[in-house]
């Protein structure tokens, strides 16, 4: 079993519509999860981080985590064609004491206009 | 966001050469920084783990003398491919964390793409 779980996809939403990206860990010790969008060519950029059960929301971007269901997503409504990319979720055992990520592999999303 | 630079952002060498490049926390300090790796189509794939003023410590499969890492100070941590070959030819990716509070959040470089002919 992989520590981080992401369905490749690509995930197909039309413009304006509300996208849903899943995320599952195996490490019930893990305590911070980080959402990460990363463009063809480019390197990763930081979208969210999370830290407690529950919803948290920035402009278009919601993450909810899930603990006892080990359970992490990202919800981007409104979504427009530049979200297309491929957005990677990250956990880390730890928030603090120099800990390394552990990255699923990512779900390409393709939002069409 | 924090940011952070890596110079250069493209380099192309022969075989057999090495390779210098460099990751700069900005506008913040990093004890910890990171060196990912990335073939085309492929998943980050962590190399080491630099801590400012120790050894780095290497993932796996990841040889040390051929990838030497050197975390001189709070802002500056570097990844020299040595000898490199064509195999070696990738998107090479730093990360800096960044502490605010209680909480350390990742931040990464643009990246430094290398081709070996």
């Amino acid at each position: 079993q992989k520590e981080v779980e992401q369905n490749s996809g690509p995930l197909s939403v039309p413009e304006g519509a509300i996208a849903s990206l899943n995320c599952t860990y195996s490490d019930r010790g893990s305590q911070s999860f980080f959402w990460y969008r990363q463009y063809s060519g480019k390197s990763p950029e930081l979208i969210m981080s999370i830290y407690s059960n529950g919803d948290k929301e920035d402009g278009r971007f919601t993450a909810q985590l899930n603990k006892a269901s080990q359970y992490v997503s990202l919800l981007i409504r409104d979504s427009q064609p530049s979200d297309s990319a491929t957005y990677l979720c990250a956990v880390k055992r730890g928030d603090t004491g120099f800990q390394k990520l552990v990255f699923g592999t990512g779900t390409r999303l393709l939002v069409s206009p | 966001g924090a940011v952070v630079s890596q110079h250069p952002s493209r380099v192309i060498c022969k075989s057999g050469t090495s390779v210098k490049i460099e990751c700069r926390s900005l506008d913040f300090q990093a004890t910890t920084m990171f060196w990912y790796r990335q073939f085309p189509k492929q998943s980050l794939m962590l190399m080491a783990t630099s801590n400012e003023g120790s050894k780095a410590t290497y993932e796996q499969g990841v040889e040390k003398d051929k990838f030497l890492i050197n975390h001189a100070s709070l802002t500056l941590s570097t990844l020299t491919v040595t000898s490199a070959h064509p195999e070696d030819s990738s998107f090479y990716i730093c990360s800096a964390d960044r502490l605010a509070g209680i909480k350390e959040t990742q931040y990464f470089g643009p990246g430094t793409r290398l081709l070996v002919l």
